[in-house]
């Protein structure tokens, strides 16, 4: 069975301090792997796509990374305006063309300034 | 990215009734959108897949006439949810897949339905 684990189910950090986000999956056929930020009350907001184990991709104090078998999203010198639940999706073949997201539970993002 | 505009944001109906909300891609054609579900605290949990000018194809255990699926165009597709009670009380959220290089979904602001 298809699964996508993200860990912690949440996370504090004061201001400045760095830390990574894991998403471990098991699936059969992956297509993708997607990383999302959801504010309360508002649909997911698209932060990176990663195909391939090694492949590395970066958006302002985000960075996220991909192996075989996980993702980390790791945030750099985190502001309060970084608080947010961040998910992980993966992207399996099904369903039509592009094929189906399967999310995880999400990581909730605290940020104390 | 892409905008992808859902409507309402929030609505609130009686038990009983039936409660329609839109999906729009403003700036891209998409053939196919997808309606999800999310409870407090939890994930998005996939509904349906919309695929314009044909059927939905629904998630094992979503009652398919409960929740109802249209995709009349490249850039709408519709999620009615007919005699609505509390238990369908939820966030429900839509995405839409813009097909090109690297395909990608894109999500809307999502709709809180409260059955009073």
């Amino acid at each position: 069975e298809d699964q996508v684990t993200q860990s912690p189910e949440a996370l504090r950090l004061q201001e400045g301090e760095s830390s990574s986000l894991n998403c471990s999956y098991t699936v059969s056929g992956l297509r993708g792997l997607f990383w999302y930020r959801q504010d309360p009350g508002k649909g997911p907001e698209f932060l990176f796509t990663l195909y391939s184990a090694g492949e590395e991709k970066e958006k302002e104090r985000l960075k996220a990374t991909l192996t075989k078998k996980e993702s980390f999203l790791h945030i750099t010198a985190p502001k309060p305006e970084d608080s947010a639940t961040y998910l992980c999706a993966v992207l399996i073949a099904g369903g039509t063309s592009y094929g189906k997201l399967t999310f995880g539970q999400g990581t909730i993002l605290t940020v104390h300034p | 990215g892409a905008v992808v505009s859902q409507h309402p944001s929030r609505v609130i109906c009686k038990s009983g009734t039936s409660v329609k909300i839109e999906c729009r891609s403003l700036d891209f054609q998409a053939t196919t959108m997808f309606w999800y579900r999310q409870f407090p605290k939890k994930s998005l949990m996939l509904m349906a897949t919309s695929n314009e000018g044909s059927k939905a194809t629904y998630e094992q255990g979503v009652e398919k006439d409960k929740f109802l699926i249209n995709h009349a165009s490249l850039t709408l597709s519709t999620l009615t949810v007919t005699s609505a009670h509390p238990e369908d009380s939820s966030f429900y959220i839509c995405s839409a897949e813009r097909q090109g290089w690297n395909t990608e979904a894109f999500f809307g602001q999502g709709t809180r339905l409260t059955v009073v």
